[in-house]
């Protein structure tokens, strides 16, 4: 079983809502990271926050907002998405952040289905 | 920049045969990482199995073992006693200094009973 738990599983938004995927981990981790996976492809990164500061955005457009309100939960807030944003995004952690190889080892989350009509 | 390739979209094994599955990785950093991560069709990412390039030794875990050539820059995946289980799409990774996780495009794997 998972530790790093993503709500909802499944999640379809108009393009005017804002609505938020949550994560949580209990492993004590310092990292966390948002990543998005369509379809066939590998995972892209997207955000990684480290010791609850942001420490890696890889130019991800303003409609996707993270947060990190302490170091076991993570957020992220979306508003005005395009139907081209449908994707699985998976919530992940790791003992530390980038940088410190020996705890790097990132655990995934189950992933959030979003559909954006 | 670090690139890893995965030069098989699909495998398949038959039931109980042994499977293996290749990945090679591109870098010019001395000390780093290497993950296979197993994605059934529920689509959680799961770790299979991680290789640290200072060491020797193949990592193992179970039927899940690897063949890391470090001066070749390899790094492939053999599944023993492939079970029905296992088909999933398998992805290589490697961590980088920037601490990001870089994948490989994956490596549909099915099993035939």
């Amino acid at each position: 079983d998972t530790e790093v738990t993503q709500t909802p599983k499944h999640l379809v938004m108009g393009m005017t809502n804002k609505k938020s995927l949550k994560c949580e981990q209990h492993m004590g981790h310092r990292a966390m990271y948002w990543y998005k996976q369509k379809a066939k492809k590998p995972p892209e990164l997207m955000f990684v926050y480290s010791y609850e500061k942001l420490s890696i955005n890889e130019s991800v457009p303003s409609r996707f907002s993270p947060e990190c309100p302490n170091s076991s939960l993570l957020n992220l807030h979306l508003h005005a998405l395009q139907p081209e944003d449908s994707a699985l995004y998976l919530c992940a952690s790791s003992q530390e952040g980038p940088g410190n190889k020996k705890r790097n080892t990132i655990y995934f989350g189950e992933g959030s289905w979003l559909t954006v009509v | 920049a670090q690139t890893v390739t995965q030069s098989q979209p699909e495998m398949s094994v038959q039931e109980a045969e042994t499977v293996t599955l290749s990945c090679t990785y591109d870098t010019s950093e001395s000390d780093y990482y290497l993950f296979w991560y197993k994605q059934p069709p529920s689509r959680q990412m799961i770790l299979v199995i991680r290789q640290e390039a200072y060491k020797q030794q193949n990592a193992t875990e179970n039927r899940f073992s690897v063949n890391f050539q470090k001066a070749a820059k390899s790094f492939s995946l053999k599944i023993s006693d492939s079970q029905l289980g296992d088909a999933a799409m398998y992805f290589c990774a490697y961590y980088n200094q920037g601490g990001k996780l870089i994948f490989g495009q994956g490596t549909e794997l099915s099993v035939k009973p």
